[in-house]
């Protein structure tokens, strides 16, 4: 089953511009993670935030997450037309082998 | 390496076919996965291996059957397959979470986009 509801569904806005993506989800986790997807190809892990953390940057990518709210954010600093992607929150339950369950995506445009 | 091979890219096959689907990874990972994901949806999980054996059946038909011969390969066997079976088959694996501080991202394949027809 599929936990993870992220809004918007789609996004559109201009190269420089900043893209957030909102994650919630309905049981305790683990971790969660973002991944991107470019055109239905395979999946590109961006960033992890464990539940005890509640901020973290990689680069022009800044992560936060309310495990009070169950929800996470994702920020794209100056963004530009190759961030253009679906992008997919997960989350993950330790079970020996962790079960990535993934939110329905937010599909982002970068326009020159 | 930090790669993740997934074969064929594309396969097409008739509902009377048995077809299989390669992975394989050379991280020294333990955990490996395989994922069915249909346009414009994310991706769903099918089967998760840990230490090569089967760990997580997500109640998957049993027109799939996975592999796992080795630490570095997972196979997905496929027979009798519906239309509404044809999807982007991707593969991933990742270290077991042992220690709390251990990376646990997923690295995935490029996917096989399967076609029943």
């Amino acid at each position: 089953s599929q936990q993870g509801e992220e809004d918007p569904q789609a996004l559109s806005i201009q190269e420089g511009e900043n893209a957030t993506m909102n994650c919630s989800y309905k049981t305790s986790i683990n971790n969660l993670q973002w991944y991107r997807q470019n055109s239905g190809r395979g999946l590109v892990h961006l960033i992890l935030i464990r539940s005890n953390e509640r901020e973290k940057h990689s680069g022009r990518l800044r992560v936060t997450l309310d495990t009070s709210k169950k929800s996470s954010s994702l920020l794209i600093t100056a963004s530009r037309a190759a961030d253009t992607a679906s992008y997919f929150c997960a989350t993950a339950k330790r079970l020996g082998a962790q079960k990535l369950v993934f939110g329905q995506g937010t599909r982002l445009t970068i326009n020159p | 390496d930090t790669e993740v091979t997934q074969t064929p890219k594309h396969l097409v096959m008739g509902m009377t076919n048995k077809k299989s689907l390669k992975c394989e990874q050379h991280m020294g990972h333990r955990a490996m996965y395989w994922y069915k994901q249909k346009a414009k949806k994310p991706p769903e999980l099918m089967f998760v291996y840990s230490y090569e054996k089967l760990s997580i059946n997500e109640s998957v038909p049993s027109r799939f059957s996975p592999e796992c011969p080795n630490s570095s390969l997972l196979n997905l066997h496929l027979h009798a397959l519906q239309p509404e079976d044809s999807a982007l088959y991707l593969c991933a694996s990742s270290q077991l979470d042992i220690l709390p501080s251990m990376n646990t991202e997923a690295f995935f394949g490029q996917g096989t986009r399967l076609t029943v027809v």
